[in-house]
């Protein structure tokens, strides 16, 4: 019954490859993030979707494309990975974008540890 | 642009003793304020939050938080730690209005010893 799930957990791969990492979550949530997290455990959002619509964009390099099949899953594709993309990528969710609920926590999912070599 | 300040990277502590862990913000506008843990190859759990009312906010796990707003801080107290407490703690800030775009400082690390 885990709330949000990220698929796979480890992922070790060369430079230049084109990798994916999938994200789903169960609790009803409309928002769900993407998080980039170094190797000095800082955390920045990378990008946010609401209702499959994206809402956050940050200043991300083009290689990485997030997808949102449906409000349940979103997915993060990285092309021509480098090797300054190792880190830990958390896919978060919550439950509401401006409906006001202000008072919406989000919720992490146990993260993807990618190391490119 | 906000920001979110925790001075502390490492904060030793022998079990039993009390714990704050420091965190102060910069926004010019009215904030909500995060207080999450993050165990070994774990993600991220929320402790506690602060969005209005009383400024002094009880978590999880006994831990608590004071909002000062005057001193733009958000600091992180537990009057007695266990070991299972070791952890990154990262507080972190969003903006009030019409967005839910969490900014997370750089976390401390709670190391709780024997």
């Amino acid at each position: 019954d885990t709330a949000v799930s990220q698929t796979p957990k480890y992922l070790v791969t060369q430079m230049g490859n084109d990798k994916s990492i999938k994200c789903e979550q169960n609790l009803g949530h409309d928002t769900m993030y993407w998080y980039k997290q170094d190797s000095k455990k800082f955390l920045k959002i990378m990008f946010s979707y609401n209702n499959k619509e994206l809402i956050i964009n940050e200043t991300v390099p083009n290689r990485f494309s997030p997808k949102s099949p449906d409000k349940a899953h979103l997915n993060l594709h990285i092309n021509s990975l480098e090797l300054g993309d190792s880190a830990v990528y958390f896919c978060a969710s919550s439950q509401a974008w401006l409906a006001g609920a202000y008072q919406e926590t989000q919720y992490f999912g146990p993260g993807t540890r990618l190391l490119v070599l | 642009a906000q920001s979110v300040t925790q001075l502390d990277s490492q904060v030793p502590v022998f079990e039993e003793a009390p714990v704050e862990l420091r965190c102060n913000y910069s926004s010019s506008v009215s904030v909500y304020l995060f207080w999450y843990v993050q165990y070994p190859n774990q993600g991220l759990q929320l402790l506690l939050k602060y969005l209005s009312g009383s400024t002094l906010v009880k978590g999880i796990n006994g831990f608590e938080a004071e909002f000062n707003k005057s001193q733009t801080s958000f600091h992180l107290r537990k009057p007695s730690v266990h070991i299972s407490d070791t952890a990154e703690y990262f507080c972190a800030v969003r903006r009030g209005g019409a967005t839910n775009k969490l900014i997370f400082g750089t976390g401390t690390l709670l190391a709780v010893q024997p």
